[in-house]
């Protein structure tokens, strides 16, 4: 039973607007929640994190959100660039446990 | 800065033989995890080690084994090789008190 879920396996916007990947969670006890990407032959790239005491951190162009009554989180893109075009991951940890538990992964693919 | 390295970058075996992928964890970092991620997968934990011990395991067989030295860097054994076990290996430093990992490029395993 997959315990992080990314229901939406690709998605395309155009350069310049928004991109909103989405997460959903069943287990309550993590921390933390965090967002990575991936290139092709390249490891996953720490992106950002958020406390579960929080409901939204920004990075620049890049601001998630946690719902924690809904169990969703997502990540917002703004604006969009050609090179954000990659595989997008959510991730959670922390309570008793040292691992990361991953979701399989959004492809975004922004278009010129 | 370094950042975690791994090696080597492809790696083909047959059935039944022996691997052992290598892992140096980013500088400062004290705490290596190990990852599994197969086509279309997110990456699945196999074990983080810390303090030369294993500190979590995953849900993996004992085939696979690990060992941490006292530089931090770190060493994965897959034993009796499955044309199962053909993924990308991923290595992840952090800090034992930080919950951010940071991810190698991934060594990619074809069992033949």
């Amino acid at each position: 039973d997959q315990q992080v879920k990314q229901n939406s396996p690709s998605l395309s916007v155009q350069e310049g607007r928004i991109s909103i990947l989405n997460c959903d969670y069943t287990n309550s006890m993590f921390d933390y929640f965090l967002w990575y990407k991936k290139y092709p032959a390249e490891g996953p790239t720490f992106l950002i994190s958020i406390s579960s005491i929080k409901d939204k951190n920004e990075d620049g162009r890049f601001t998630v959100f946690l719902n924690k009554s809904a169990k969703h989180l997502s990540l917002h893109i703004v604006p969009s660039q050609p090179g954000d075009s990659a595989v997008y991951f959510c991730a959670e940890g922390g309570g008793s446990n040292y691992k990361l538990t991953f979701g399989k992964g959004t492809l975004l693919t922004v278009n010129p | 800065d370094a950042g975690v390295t791994q090696s080597p970058t492809h790696l083909i075996k047959t059935r039944g033989q022996q691997v052992t992928l290598r892992c140096s964890p980013k500088s400062g970092h004290d705490t290596v995890s190990w990852y599994q991620q197969a086509l279309g997968q997110g990456p699945q934990f196999i074990f983080q080690y810390y303090e030369e011990e294993e500190r979590q395991r995953g849900n993996f067989p004992d085939r696979f084994s690990g060992h941490q030295f006292p530089n931090y860097s770190s060493e994965l054994n897959v034993n009796a090789l499955l044309l199962r076990d053909s993924a990308l290996y991923l290595c992840a430093s952090s800090l034992r008190s930080q919950e951010t990992q940071y991810f190698g490029p991934g060594t990619r395993l074809l069992v033949l």
